[in-house]
Protein backbone atom coordinates (compact mmCIF):
# COMPACT_ATOMS: atom_id res chain seq x y z
CA UNK A 1 0.00 0.00 0.00
CA UNK A 2 1.92 2.98 -1.11
CA UNK A 3 -1.35 5.54 -0.77
CA UNK A 4 -1.29 8.83 1.57
CA UNK A 5 -4.98 9.95 1.56
CA UNK A 6 -6.11 13.05 2.34
CA UNK A 7 -9.45 14.58 3.76
CA UNK A 8 -11.66 16.15 2.62
CA UNK A 9 -10.77 16.44 -0.95
CA UNK A 10 -12.61 20.13 -1.23
CA UNK A 11 -13.39 22.83 1.56
CA UNK A 12 -14.80 26.07 1.33
CA UNK A 13 -14.47 28.13 4.87
CA UNK A 14 -14.86 31.79 5.82
CA UNK A 15 -12.11 33.69 7.84
CA UNK A 16 -13.72 33.17 11.41
CA UNK A 17 -14.28 29.32 10.93
CA UNK A 18 -11.67 26.60 12.33
CA UNK A 19 -11.42 23.78 10.22
CA UNK A 20 -8.58 20.70 9.50
CA UNK A 21 -7.13 19.01 7.47
CA UNK A 22 -5.97 15.19 7.67
CA UNK A 23 -3.71 13.09 6.27
CA UNK A 24 -2.96 9.19 6.51
CA UNK A 25 -0.79 6.64 5.71
CA UNK A 26 0.20 2.89 6.43
CA UNK A 27 3.45 2.63 5.06
CA UNK A 28 5.31 2.74 7.94
CA UNK A 29 6.79 5.69 6.92
CA UNK A 30 7.99 8.35 9.82
CA UNK A 31 8.63 11.93 8.11
CA UNK A 32 5.08 13.13 7.08
CA UNK A 33 5.44 17.03 5.29
CA UNK A 34 2.31 19.70 4.79
CA UNK A 35 3.32 21.58 1.45
CA UNK A 36 1.05 24.55 -0.14
CA UNK A 37 0.47 24.98 -4.09
CA UNK A 38 -1.28 27.73 -5.09
CA UNK A 39 -2.20 27.54 -9.01
CA UNK A 40 0.21 27.28 -11.39
CA UNK A 41 2.97 27.06 -8.53
CA UNK A 42 5.33 24.72 -7.09
CA UNK A 43 4.59 23.46 -3.97
CA UNK A 44 5.94 25.02 -1.08
CA UNK A 45 7.17 23.59 2.08
CA UNK A 46 5.64 24.29 5.25
CA UNK A 47 6.18 21.74 7.87
CA UNK A 48 8.24 18.75 8.65
CA UNK A 49 7.33 15.74 11.38
CA UNK A 50 10.36 13.32 11.80
CA UNK A 51 9.66 10.59 14.40
CA UNK A 52 6.12 12.70 15.35
CA UNK A 53 7.91 15.45 16.35
CA UNK A 54 7.79 18.96 14.19
CA UNK A 55 11.73 19.30 12.85
CA UNK A 56 11.00 21.93 9.92
CA UNK A 57 8.86 24.61 10.16
CA UNK A 58 9.36 27.09 7.78
CA UNK A 59 8.08 30.45 9.11
CA UNK A 60 4.67 29.44 8.81
CA UNK A 61 2.03 32.06 10.05
CA UNK A 62 0.68 30.67 13.27
CA UNK A 63 -3.05 30.54 11.98
CA UNK A 64 -1.59 27.26 10.45
CA UNK A 65 -0.93 24.82 12.90
CA UNK A 66 0.23 21.19 12.35
CA UNK A 67 -0.22 17.79 14.76
CA UNK A 68 0.95 14.29 14.39
CA UNK A 69 -1.01 11.98 16.93
CA UNK A 70 0.62 9.03 15.59
CA UNK A 71 3.06 7.59 13.16
CA UNK A 72 0.20 7.46 10.82
CA UNK A 73 -1.51 10.54 11.20
CA UNK A 74 -0.80 14.28 10.30
CA UNK A 75 -3.44 16.53 10.81
CA UNK A 76 -3.21 20.72 10.28
CA UNK A 77 -5.53 23.04 12.35
CA UNK A 78 -6.45 26.11 10.45
CA UNK A 79 -7.89 28.84 12.07
CA UNK A 80 -8.87 32.70 11.01
CA UNK A 81 -7.49 32.25 7.75
CA UNK A 82 -7.40 35.08 4.76
CA UNK A 83 -8.47 34.68 1.13
CA UNK A 84 -4.36 34.68 0.33
CA UNK A 85 -4.45 30.92 1.87
CA UNK A 86 -6.56 29.78 -0.58
CA UNK A 87 -4.57 26.83 -2.28
CA UNK A 88 -4.10 23.31 -2.95
CA UNK A 89 -2.74 22.09 0.86
CA UNK A 90 -0.45 18.68 0.00
CA UNK A 91 0.64 15.83 2.60
CA UNK A 92 3.35 13.95 1.71
CA UNK A 93 5.14 10.95 4.20
CA UNK A 94 8.73 9.40 3.23
CA UNK A 95 10.80 6.38 4.84
CA UNK A 96 13.11 7.86 6.75
CA UNK A 97 16.51 6.05 8.03
CA UNK A 98 18.45 7.83 9.82
CA UNK A 99 21.99 8.53 8.09
CA UNK A 100 20.91 7.79 4.78
CA UNK A 101 19.42 10.46 2.36
CA UNK A 102 17.40 9.45 -0.08
CA UNK A 103 13.98 11.02 0.67
CA UNK A 104 11.19 9.77 -1.73
CA UNK A 105 8.17 11.11 -0.79
CA UNK A 106 4.63 9.86 -1.67
CA UNK A 107 2.03 12.68 -1.83
CA UNK A 108 -1.84 11.98 -1.00
CA UNK A 109 -4.12 13.84 -3.66
CA UNK A 110 -4.43 16.98 -1.99
CA UNK A 111 -7.15 19.04 -0.34
CA UNK A 112 -8.54 22.21 -1.93
CA UNK A 113 -8.89 24.90 0.03
CA UNK A 114 -11.28 28.21 -0.60
CA UNK A 115 -11.09 30.81 2.05
CA UNK A 116 -14.16 32.88 1.37
CA UNK B 1 11.83 28.74 -1.18
CA UNK B 2 11.92 27.84 -4.80
CA UNK B 3 15.37 26.32 -5.95
CA UNK B 4 15.19 28.19 -9.82
CA UNK B 5 14.27 27.88 -12.63
CA UNK B 6 12.47 25.23 -15.29
CA UNK B 7 12.78 25.40 -18.88
CA UNK B 8 10.41 25.36 -21.07
CA UNK B 9 7.73 26.49 -18.66
CA UNK B 10 5.52 25.08 -21.29
CA UNK B 11 5.70 22.40 -23.87
CA UNK B 12 3.64 21.29 -26.84
CA UNK B 13 4.56 18.16 -28.89
CA UNK B 14 3.24 15.28 -31.26
CA UNK B 15 2.55 12.20 -29.38
CA UNK B 16 5.23 9.85 -30.37
CA UNK B 17 8.03 12.64 -30.27
CA UNK B 18 10.22 13.11 -27.36
CA UNK B 19 9.99 15.77 -24.75
CA UNK B 20 12.84 17.50 -23.00
CA UNK B 21 12.71 19.64 -20.06
CA UNK B 22 15.27 21.26 -17.94
CA UNK B 23 15.77 22.80 -14.34
CA UNK B 24 18.42 24.40 -12.68
CA UNK B 25 19.18 24.23 -8.99
CA UNK B 26 21.13 27.25 -6.12
CA UNK B 27 22.86 24.98 -3.89
CA UNK B 28 24.37 21.93 -3.24
CA UNK B 29 22.56 18.46 -3.04
CA UNK B 30 22.25 15.17 -2.19
CA UNK B 31 19.93 14.02 -4.85
CA UNK B 32 17.66 15.53 -7.21
CA UNK B 33 14.20 14.13 -8.11
CA UNK B 34 11.49 14.27 -10.95
CA UNK B 35 7.92 14.25 -9.89
CA UNK B 36 5.13 14.76 -12.50
CA UNK B 37 1.60 16.23 -11.35
CA UNK B 38 -1.45 15.92 -13.23
CA UNK B 39 -4.24 18.26 -13.07
CA UNK B 40 -3.73 20.17 -9.62
CA UNK B 41 -3.61 16.41 -7.80
CA UNK B 42 -0.56 14.73 -5.92
CA UNK B 43 2.68 14.78 -7.19
CA UNK B 44 4.35 11.07 -8.15
CA UNK B 45 7.80 10.36 -8.10
CA UNK B 46 9.45 9.40 -11.44
CA UNK B 47 13.28 9.21 -10.60
CA UNK B 48 16.04 10.05 -8.65
CA UNK B 49 19.59 10.81 -9.31
CA UNK B 50 22.46 11.33 -6.53
CA UNK B 51 24.79 14.09 -7.00
CA UNK B 52 27.91 11.73 -7.78
CA UNK B 53 25.43 10.64 -10.84
CA UNK B 54 25.61 11.60 -14.18
CA UNK B 55 22.96 9.85 -16.13
CA UNK B 56 19.71 7.42 -14.98
CA UNK B 57 17.18 5.54 -16.86
CA UNK B 58 13.87 4.47 -15.95
CA UNK B 59 11.82 2.98 -18.49
CA UNK B 60 11.05 6.14 -21.50
CA UNK B 61 12.84 8.31 -18.87
CA UNK B 62 16.36 9.76 -19.08
CA UNK B 63 17.56 11.85 -16.44
CA UNK B 64 21.14 14.10 -16.31
CA UNK B 65 22.99 16.22 -14.14
CA UNK B 66 25.28 18.33 -13.93
CA UNK B 67 26.15 19.43 -10.55
CA UNK B 68 29.10 21.88 -12.24
CA UNK B 69 26.47 24.31 -13.99
CA UNK B 70 23.86 23.04 -11.28
CA UNK B 71 21.24 21.94 -13.67
CA UNK B 72 19.24 18.49 -14.87
CA UNK B 73 17.42 17.74 -17.28
CA UNK B 74 14.64 15.01 -17.87
CA UNK B 75 13.68 13.53 -21.44
CA UNK B 76 10.39 11.46 -21.96
CA UNK B 77 10.98 9.02 -25.21
CA UNK B 78 8.14 8.44 -27.64
CA UNK B 79 5.57 10.44 -25.53
CA UNK B 80 2.15 9.43 -25.28
CA UNK B 81 -1.28 11.26 -24.43
CA UNK B 82 -1.45 9.94 -20.77
CA UNK B 83 2.50 11.62 -20.46
CA UNK B 84 0.66 15.26 -20.23
CA UNK B 85 1.15 16.92 -17.11
CA UNK B 86 3.21 19.47 -15.39
CA UNK B 87 6.70 18.10 -14.44
CA UNK B 88 8.71 19.44 -11.40
CA UNK B 89 11.91 19.06 -10.39
CA UNK B 90 13.25 18.91 -7.02
CA UNK B 91 16.26 18.63 -4.92
CA UNK B 92 17.17 16.96 -1.12
CA UNK B 93 20.10 19.43 0.17
CA UNK B 94 23.87 18.05 0.98
CA UNK B 95 23.44 18.78 4.50
CA UNK B 96 19.98 16.84 5.03
CA UNK B 97 20.07 14.50 7.57
CA UNK B 98 16.94 12.33 6.63
CA UNK B 99 13.63 13.98 6.32
CA UNK B 100 13.98 17.13 4.40
CA UNK B 101 11.37 18.95 2.51
CA UNK B 102 11.92 19.01 -1.13
CA UNK B 103 12.81 22.19 -2.59
CA UNK B 104 10.82 22.32 -6.50
CA UNK B 105 11.59 23.88 -9.54
CA UNK B 106 9.00 26.31 -11.36
CA UNK B 107 7.62 23.08 -13.42
CA UNK B 108 7.37 22.58 -16.83
CA UNK B 109 3.67 22.37 -18.22
CA UNK B 110 3.83 19.11 -20.93
CA UNK B 111 1.04 18.58 -23.74
CA UNK B 112 1.14 15.99 -25.73
CA UNK B 113 -1.39 16.23 -28.73
CA UNK B 114 -2.85 13.35 -30.26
Amino acid sequence: DTEVTQTPKHLVMGMTNKKSLKCEQHMGHRAMYWYKQKAKKPPELMFVYSYEKLSINESVPSRFSPECPNSSLLNLHLHALQPEDSALYLCASSQEVRGLVKNIQYFGAGTRLSVL
Amino acid sequence: SQQGEEDPQALSIQEGENATMNCSYKTSINNLQWYRQNSGRGLVHLILIRSNEREKHSGRLRVTLDTSKKSSSLLITASRAADTASYFCATVPYSGGGADGLTFGKGTHLIIQP
